[in-house]
């Protein structure tokens, strides 16, 4: 089976202090994704990356950068944590470079900023 | 915005088959229909997908009408831990289609 593993399920942070969100799968994926979750919004899309070292902007990706050093390892960084980050953030993955079929997603983390 | 319009909610009792009815009337020829849920408290979990054919797997069957701007989720025989949100999508399989996940169908297993 396929495992998408997120470092933290709960995490409570300052605003203002830097967070790091750290997604790791363990099939080979090439594709990987960084999405949010909101109460009425649906998930809404922040960045994905379809080869190591690159990425890609989604619909919501303010507030927020990205690094793909490994092919397996997707991290999301927010610079500077403000009040209206406060969400669910699910990573997700899918096997073939550039062409999108299923995803796998993590478990989430559920991250409150104060 | 989603492409999709699915009922926000649905009750079905315990063994029965679960009907999940999606409409997406303007899906494109390259577009497939996908199938995702989501259980309380996890991440979404993939189901099934489809382009023009009736598909079925372990899990549940995906039936995609002929002018394809419809299809329908069965699931078989289902059970308590069945109960979750489910989304239908329709997207493209080329890198520059996003996948958007609309506000689903939360379906209740009744005991």
């Amino acid at each position: 089976d396929v495992k998408v593993t997120q470092s933290s399920r709960y995490l409570v942070k300052r605003t203002g202090e830097k967070v790091f969100l750290e997604c790791v799968q363990d099939m080979d994926h090439e594709n990987m994704f960084w999405y949010r979750q909101d109460p009425g919004l649906g998930l809404r899309l922040i960045y994905f990356s379809y080869d190591v070292k690159m990425k890609e902007k989604g619909d919501i990706p303010e507030g927020y950068s990205v690094s793909r050093e490994k092919k397996e390892r997707f991290s999301l960084i927010l610079e500077s944590a403000s009040t209206n980050q406060t969400s669910m953030y699910l990573c997700a993955s899918s096997p073939l470079a550039g062409v999108v079929y299923e995803q796998y997603f993590g478990p989430g983390t559920r991250l409150t900023v104060t | 915005d989603a492409k999709t319009t699915q009922p926000p909610s649905m009750d079905c009792a315990e063994g029965r088959a679960a009907n999940l009815p999606c409409n997406h009337s303007t899906i494109s020829g390259n577009e497939y229909v996908y199938w995702y849920r989501q259980i309380h408290s996890q991440g979404p979990q993939y189901i099934i997908h489809g382009l023009k054919n009736n598909e079925t797997n372990e899990m549940a069957s995906l039936i995609i009408t002929e002018d394809r701007k419809s299809s329908t989720l069965i699931l078989p025989h289902a059970t308590l831990r069945d109960t979750a949100v489910y989304y239908c999508i329709v997207k493209a399989t080329n890198r520059d289609d996003k996948i958007i996940f609309g506000k689903g169908t939360r379906l209740h297993i009744l005991p």
